[in-house]
């Protein structure tokens, strides 16, 4: 069965530095989103991308966050430069159409 | 935002009854409805949804049940079994982009 996945599963970072998160979407579908769940809160959408472009982005999604589909497989979330509050665990998602989103299994960010 | 809200933050069920998990929306502009289910260190299952315009969906032993003018949908798992453990999520999208997720509830099945 076809499935999102993500690399890496864990990853930890000082303070300040970048950050590329990594997803292969299941192949044939067009829409791709990430998501974040912070210890004991809820699972929170951040962006959506459709057509090679954001189609919509939450208020946490600022200029230290940026999304890109770089060839024909992977999805990439890159934080700019991380600060102790974004760490959290990061799922990417896919859909075929307006329907059903299936998710990765997450990676685990922990800033220091 | 409260837009989805899963007021359970647990229950417990024998294995071989029914387990209904709940939930509400406040949003009117949600059209689409889903639950999926989450174990620790996983990132949350699919399991089924709901449009706007049905009030049931059935697939296997999962059935959910949509009440849009109480802005209420419910899980029904029959028969529960211990495999279903886990915390179920409640997700509604307006227009299918977002999804917008509840707390959770966490879903013990006792053999």
């Amino acid at each position: 069965e076809p499935e999102v996945t993500q690399t890496p599963s864990h990853q930890v970072t000082q303070m300040g530095q970048e950050v590329i998160l990594r997803c292969v979407p299941i192949s044939n579908h067009l829409y791709f989103y990430w998501y974040r769940q912070i210890l004991g809160q809820k699972v929170e959408f951040l962006v959506s991308f459709y057509n090679n472009e954001i189609s919509e982005k939450s208020e946490i999604f600022d200029d230290q966050f940026s999304v890109e589909r770089p060839d024909g497989s992977n999805f990439t979330l890159k934080i700019r430069s991380t600060k102790l509050e974004d760490s959290a665990m990061y799922f990417c998602a896919s859909s075929g159409g307006v329907d059903e989103q299936y998710f990765g299994p997450g990676t685990r960010l922990t800033v220091t | 935002d409260q837009q989805v809200k899963q007021n359970s933050p647990s229950l417990s069920v024998q294995e071989g009854r029914i387990s209904i998990l709940n939930c509400d929306y406040t949003n009117s502009m949600f059209d689409y409805f889903l639950w999926y289910k989450k174990y620790p260190a996983e990132g949350p299952t699919f399991l089924i949804s709901i449009s706007s315009i049905k009030d049931k969906n059935e697939d296997g032993r999962f059935t959910v049940f949509l009440n849009k003018s109480a802005k209420h949908l419910s899980l029904h798992i029959v028969p529960s079994q211990p495999g279903d453990s886990a915390v179920y999520f409640c997700a509604a999208s307006a227009g299918g982009n977002k999804l917008v997720f509840g707390a959770g509830t966490i879903l013990r099945v006792k053999s």
